[in-house]
């Protein structure tokens, strides 16, 4: 198994252009997850879907939209980039809910936007 | 609101010796609680959970962890710190079915 894999793993953006991060598990879980990693700030929830085809907003997901169209892959898409977005993105997921089941995570994405 | 915090953000400890990750949370109902560590330009590995029972949890490479009600603390051990062992360690806590609330991370660095 590969577990949790993410692409790419480093990508540089101008303001205001777009761009698509994949994610990708081969567990069949149910539950995935896009954070986001800030120095000082831990990880912060941006959008998570609890099944294909179901997303749903986290704690910080404005300027972010998913898509859940397979089960094994978890789109977030960057419509019109911003330096506030620089950050290292990781992916999560882990099997049908429950509170005791821990997230495995990828691997991240540094993205970084001039 | 619900919270983690880890009022550590640097740990430094001799080789050898124990270690302690402080961790104390702040949420509605009855906490499901995680340790994960990060190793440089990696992602997030899990090291151990407290779903409920005893309140002294044994995880991954020797970490354990005791979970402290009263004082709504888990705070991560180990008797004895190995230079392997330097690493970014992030405690989390679950209340409801999706939301995971990360503490902000504490680096531990373990002096040869």
């Amino acid at each position: 198994n590969a577990g949790v894999t993410q692409t790419p793993k480093f990508r540089v953006l101008k303001t205001g252009q777009s761009m698509t991060l994949l994610c990708a598990q081969d567990m069949n879980h149910e539950y995935m997850y896009w954070y986001r990693q800030d120095p000082g700030m831990g990880l912060r929830l941006i959008h998570y879907s609890v099944g294909e085809g179901t997303t749903a907003k986290g704690e910080v997901p404005d300027g972010y939209n998913v898509s859940r169209l397979k089960k094994q892959n978890f789109l977030l898409g960057l419509e019109s980039a911003a330096p506030s977005q620089t950050s290292v993105y990781f992916c999560a997921s882990n099997p049908v809910s429950g509170k005791n089941n821990e997230q495995f995570f990828g691997p991240g994405t540094r993205l970084t936007v001039l | 609101a619900q919270s983690v915090a880890q009022p550590e953000d640097q740990v430094n400890v001799a080789e050898g010796n124990p270690l302690t990750v402080k961790c104390t949370y702040s949420v509605s109902g009855n906490p499901y609680l995680f340790w994960y560590v990060q190793y440089p330009n990696r992602g997030l590995q899990f090291l151990l959970k407290y779903i409920t029972g005893d309140n002294l949890v044994k995880g991954s490479y020797g970490f354990e962890a005791e979970f402290n009600k009263s004082q709504t603390s888990f705070h991560l051990k180990k008797p004895s710190a190995l230079v392997s062992d330097s690493a970014l360690y992030f405690c989390a806590a679950r209340a409801g079915a999706n939301n995971l609330f990360f503490g902000t991370g504490t680096r531990l660095t373990v002096i040869p």
